[in-house]
């Protein structure tokens, strides 16, 4: 499987900032996801990145708020924008296990806190 | 959209003891996915099921994919102190897309 860096690993933030998270692969992937995780829950998918096209943002979900960026087939950026609170959570990215392959492998995450 | 109803919700077992979590679905999965959280880290796929009425094994654990296709069983057989964590199931809400279960967090007592 794919090995998956994200950078920062943790951070906290003030209210009103953004913060940009890096997620980098060791080999080329056609699709990332971003996801987040609130305290003490599951994973809800943020949005789909694909190299080359926009962002696929799931219900709940803006580009303004959360904009990303894909600019090859090894790196993904996800900006979480004009954070409060209610964003302290872990924001992963994953990637599939092959090309259609329904199987995702995950980050480390991101610990975001925002005071 | 789909949900996934996993249960129980958390679990406190000796170390030693055998240990079975379940997820179930509103509808059909041609896929099951098993992954483990640990603190501080990403989820780790730990078992993929691709056929109804499938069992595949990793080591001490175990998971099915239910015939009716809406559900799906994970046991861990002998615990150990490491296997504490937060196991989630997972099935594809898209052909590409996964929809997580809400997880299950298992203690294991020494």
């Amino acid at each position: 499987s794919a090995v998956i860096s994200q950078k920062p690993s943790r951070d906290i933030c003030q209210r009103g900032t953004s913060l940009t998270i890096q997620c980098q692969v060791d080999s080329q992937v056609t699709m990332m996801f971003w996801y987040r995780q609130q305290p003490g829950q599951s994973l809800t998918l943020i949005a789909t990145a694909n190299q080359g096209s926009e962002a696929t943002y799931e219900s709940g979900f803006v580009i303004d708020k959360f904009p990303i960026s894909r600019p090859n087939l090894t790196f993904s950026t996800l900006t979480v924008s004009n954070m409060s609170p209610e964003d302290s959570s872990i924001y992963l990215c994953s990637v599939e296990g092959s090309s259609g392959s329904t199987e995702q492998f995950f980050g480390p995450g991101t610990r975001l806190t925002v005071l | 959209g789909q949900q996934l109803n996993q249960s129980p919700q958390s679990m406190f077992i000796q170390e030693g003891e055998d240990v079975s979590m379940n997820c179930t679905s509103s509808s059909i999965f041609n896929t099951w996915l098993w992954y483990k959280q640990e603190p501080g880290e990403g989820p780790v796929l730990l078992i993929a099921l691709y056929k109804a009425g499938e069992l595949t094994s990793n080591g001490r654990l175990t998971a099915q994919f239910g015939i009716t296709r809406k559900d799906s069983f994970l046991n861990i057989s002998a615990s150990i102190p490491s296997d504490v964590g937060i196991y989630f199931c997972a099935g594809p809400s898209t052909a590409r897309q996964l929809t997580f279960g809400s997880g299950t967090q298992l203690t294991v007592l020494p």
